[in-house]
């Protein structure tokens, strides 16, 4: 059983470019999560989703930030234009059913120059 | 966002010794889970116990669920250095919108 796949496992960018962070959940896990670490303030939650529709989007800090699942699988979270106060680890999480484990993957480092 | 409060904030034992630690949470839930964050690394799922559940094992870890304290324990029984890491609760809580609410977490140090 394949944990969740997270890619690139780092990022390093300069400002104004356009960054994308790409989540693949477990197999079969309809639920898929967002986070963001910055060892300061904890796990932030930015956005998640069911299937292939947003739930809740409200922890995005701004407009930059969009995230997408297009067929309900993989995700991506893309940072436009990035800025060096968005260097912090992605995590994404994905769960299967509204009351199952979730799970978390590795994260991808980004740093912003 | 964090509706749980942990305790202690800290603790450092001797490999060998059990560890304990608590969590404490304020809404009704329809399960919670306890996570391992090794320095560095990512989160690491432990246990899940339901809101229906009063204790469970997994390994050298055991896990009580007091819904009428609104708290639970996780146990580490005979601990060793690689216990070492940041353990952190997070409930499911009925009214969260699916989100995971999240404990503060305890830092433990296991000394050889």
């Amino acid at each position: 059983d394949a944990g969740i796949i997270q890619s690139p496992k780092h990022e390093v960018t300069e400002m104004g470019q356009t960054v994308t962070l790409r989540c693949e959940p477990i197999f079969g896990h309809n639920f898929l999560f967002w986070y963001r670490d910055t060892f300061v303030q904890g796990l932030e939650l930015l956005s998640y989703f069911r299937s292939r529709s947003i739930i809740d989007n409200a922890g995005m800090p701004t407009e930059r930030f969009s995230a997408e699942r297009p067929d309900g699988s993989f995700s991506t979270l893309k940072i436009q234009p990035a800025e060096q106060g968005d260097s912090a680890v992605y995590v994404c999480a994905s769960r299967h059913g509204t009351r199952g484990e979730q799970y978390f993957g590795p994260g991808t480092r980004l740093t912003v120059t | 966002s964090q509706q749980g409060e942990e305790d202690p904030q800290a603790l450092s034992i001797q490999e060998g010794e059990n560890a304990t630690m608590n969590c404490s949470y304020k809404t009704s839930i329809n399960n919670l889970q306890w996570y391992r964050q090794n320095s560095g690394r990512g989160l690491v799922h432990l246990i899940l116990i339901r809101s229906n559940e009063r204790e469970k094992h997994s390994g050298r870890l055991r896990v009580t669920l007091d819904t009428s304290k609104k708290s639970s324990s996780l146990l580490i029984t005979a601990s060793r250095a690689a216990d070492t890491a940041s353990y952190f609760c997070a409930t499911d809580a009925e009214d969260s919108n699916y989100q995971l609410i999240w404990g503060a977490g305890t830092k433990l140090i296991i000394k050889p």
